[in-house]
């Protein structure tokens, strides 16, 4: 079954340091998303994405953070300048276009931690 | 009040019970109903997607919804010690819009 995947699985990064985190989602999926969930708490939205451009972005999603779809393929979530709180489980996820059921599916996350 | 409830747990039960898991939920714009299930150090894995109010069955799976009291359901039948993990239950108003989770439910199947 595809599956979205995503690189690398744990990054250890020092504070102040710009991080970029890696996914490639399902192949025929057209919608992709970030979200984060820090650890003991709920999976939060971070940010939507179609059509080359953010759909939507939540409050945490400041100038800190950057996407880009650089090819057919990938898609990058750019942190610019880490902080502590952005320790986290980082989770990708794509959903279809269309008509009928278009669940998002998810990754198995890229493990953050800032030092 | 927070938008999505959910009884975080944990929940044991014994090998071959019933699961029954539920959230509530303020926001009646959300349309779009999901369960996840996320085992240690991995991704929310879909189990159930559902539209609207109503019942969907797949295999042990029953989710419900009911919109007009905006609480939501899976039972898991014949549980076994694989089905433990936690249970996010998410939804949105839009079919391709931003998911708002519960907290997660740790569910524990004992043998």
């Amino acid at each position: 079954e595809p599956e979205v995947t995503q690189t690398p699985s744990h990054q250890v990064t020092q504070m102040g340091q710009e991080v970029i985190l890696r996914c490639v989602p399902i192949s025929n999926h057209l919608y992709f998303y970030w979200y984060r969930q820090i650890l003991g708490q709920k999976v939060e939205f971070l940010v939507s994405f179609y059509n080359n451009e953010i759909s939507e972005k939540s409050e945490i999603f400041d100038d800190q953070f950057s996407v880009e779809r650089p090819d057919g393929s990938n898609f990058t979530l750019k942190i610019r300048s880490t902080k502590l709180e952005d320790s986290a489980m980082y989770f990708c996820a794509s959903s279809p276009v269309g008509t009928g059921d278009q669940p998002q599916h998810f990754g198995d996350g890229t493990r953050l931690s800032i030092l | 009040q927070k938008e999505v409830e959910q009884d975080p747990g944990p929940l044991s039960v014994p090998e071959g019970a019933i699961v029954s898991l539920n959230c509530t939920y303020s926001n009646s714009a959300f349309q779009y109903f999901m369960w996840y299930r996320q085992y240690s150090r991995k991704g929310p894995e879909l189990l159930m997607y559902t539209y609207s109010s109503g019942n969907k069955e797949d295999g042990r799976f029953t989710a419900q919804v009911d919109k007009s009291s905006k609480y939501i359901s899976l039972f898991i039948r014949d549980s076994q010690p694989s089905d433990s993990a936690t249970y996010l239950c998410a939804m949105s108003a839009d079919s391709w819009g931003k998911l708002q989770f519960g907290a997660g439910t740790q569910v524990v199947v004992t043998p």
